[in-house]
């Protein structure tokens, strides 16, 4: 139980594009996501915590126009990197908190997306 | 704002011999604690995890962890490491609060394992 998956693993896109970066849970619903990036040998910081049905909330220093987090659904959370850069290369992975284990600060992480921009 | 130190960022260990990863965390309340190892290019897996009751947990993989709130502290140990433990281990911290913010992670720590 508690898998989350992302889609796709990794994705090599041209500067100036945009890609869109899926996270689902499998088996069980998530009425909270979370989206972290990682930069080589660096640890994760937390973007933006998505939550069902209404607007994510970003963390300082991450710009909202350039990262659209959607989160249509209970077990649907999305992340575009709109006009990609070759600085936003990096490792970005989800999580998901489920929404049956209330009042527990549990997240179920994705395997991640390598985005390379060239 | 709660933040969690890390102070090794590499770590050697010969296989078979015991480890202790040190982290430290920094929160105004009592938090949830959590360590989790990463393989190259692999998202996290959860090693073990700290809400409340008895201080030291019980993981996978035979790893444990200590809470000792009077250090600040949440530190991994395993009494004989395998080859295959060779990772980046991250300790994270969350708030108590339902789950509703994000993990804080440390910057992680870097184990190599010699034959």
């Amino acid at each position: 139980g508690a898998v989350v998956s992302q889609h796709p693993s990794r994705v090599i896109c041209k500067s100036g594009t945009s890609v869109k970066i899926e996270c689902r849970s499998l088996d069980f619903q998530a009425t909270t996501m979370f989206w972290y990036r990682q930069f080589p040998k660096q640890s994760l910081m937390l973007m933006a915590t998505s939550n069902e049905g209404s607007k994510a909330t970003y963390e300082q220093g991450v710009e909202k126009d350039k990262f659209l987090i959607n989160h249509a659904s209970l077990t649907l959370s999305t992340l575009t990197v709109t006009s990609a850069h070759p600085e936003d290369s990096s490792f970005y992975i989800c999580s998901a908190r489920d929404a049956g284990l209330a009042g527990l600060n549990e997240q179920f992480f994705g395997p991640g997306t390598r985005l390379t921009v060239l | 704002a709660q933040s969690v130190t890390q102070p090794d960022i590499h770590i050697t260990v010969s296989e078979g011999a015991s480890l202790e990863l040190r982290c430290n965390y920094s929160y105004g309340a009592t938090p949830y604690l959590f360590w989790y190892v990463q393989s190259p290019g692999q998202g996290l897996q959860l090693l073990l995890k700290y809400f409340s009751g008895d201080t030291l947990v019980q993981g996978i993989k035979g790893f444990e962890a200590e809470f000792k709130r009077s250090q600040s502290s949440f530190n991994l140990r395993k009494p004989s490491v395998h080859w295959s433990d060779a990772a980046e281990y991250f300790c994270a911290v969350g708030a108590r609060r339902g789950g509703a913010d994000g993990l804080t992670f440390g910057k992680g720590t870097h184990l190599i394992i010699q034959p």
